[in-house]
């Protein structure tokens, strides 16, 4: 299957700091990633939808000028959790697919956890 | 509103076969996936179904059922390493997926 690659694996950061998370397709064009948030024991939660070139579109309660996603290529996207909060810490995970119909491939999430 | 329905948590015994089964209500249907997360890993695909009917992989197999609106996910010989999470999700009208809340399975010796 495609290859998705998401870094760091896990961070530690400060109140009030920003930290920024990659997601890389490796082996495909993605136009369109994704971006979830999973707190412990619960499922996925769809914060936005990343369009190359074009802005994210933010699901409901997502807060756009905190969560910043840019999708500069085709197989990167980011996501810049701006001045972090403890309330923040969570597992992020991104996925991108080859095609509309077709199946997600997740990167290896990123575990963050505000001091 | 769209809505995806999985039991919470399952338990079953190792060599045994389970069946988690997923109903689901969406506007529209481009397809439905199966995958497994473990505890703090990101999911992994594990199948995809779009018309009816039986699709095997080893030894899971997922079914569906698009006039009910369910599938299941089989597991058969079942190990300690299939203790995971299962996620259903259903592509939507707009090619959206919607997720279901996981079912925890639980295997013991």
């Amino acid at each position: 299957g495609a290859v998705v690659s998401q870094h760091p694996s896990r961070v530690i950061c400060k109140s009030g700091t920003s930290v920024k998370i990659e997601c890389r397709s490796l082996d495909f064009q993605a136009t369109t990633m994704f971006w979830y948030r999973q707190f412990p024991k619960q499922s996925l939660m769809l914060m936005a939808t990343s369009n190359e070139g074009s802005k994210a579109t933010y699901e409901q309660g997502v807060e756009k000028d905190k969560f910043l996603i840019n999708h500069a290529s085709l197989t990167l996207s980011t996501l810049t959790v701006t001045s972090a909060h403890p309330e923040d810490s969570s597992f992020y995970i991104c996925s991108a697919s080859q095609g509309r119909a077709t199946e997600a491939f997740f990167g290896q999430g990123t575990r963050l956890t505000v001091v | 509103g769209q809505n995806i329905d999985q039991p919470t948590e399952m338990t079953a015994t190792e060599g045994a076969i389970v069946q988690i089964n997923c109903t689901y209500q969406t506007s529209g249907f481009n397809g439905l996936f199966w995958y497994q997360q473990h505890a703090g890993e990101a999911p992994t695909f594990l199948s995809y179904n779009v018309l009816d009917g039986l699709e095997e992989k080893g030894r899971f197999s997922s079914f569906l059922s698009r006039s009910k609106g369910y599938s299941y996910l089989l597991l058969k010989e079942l190990q300690m390493k299939d203790s995971a999470s299962y996620l259903c999700a259903v592509k939507d009208s707009n090619y959206q997926l919607i997720w279901g809340a996981g079912t925890k399975l639980i295997i013991k010796p």
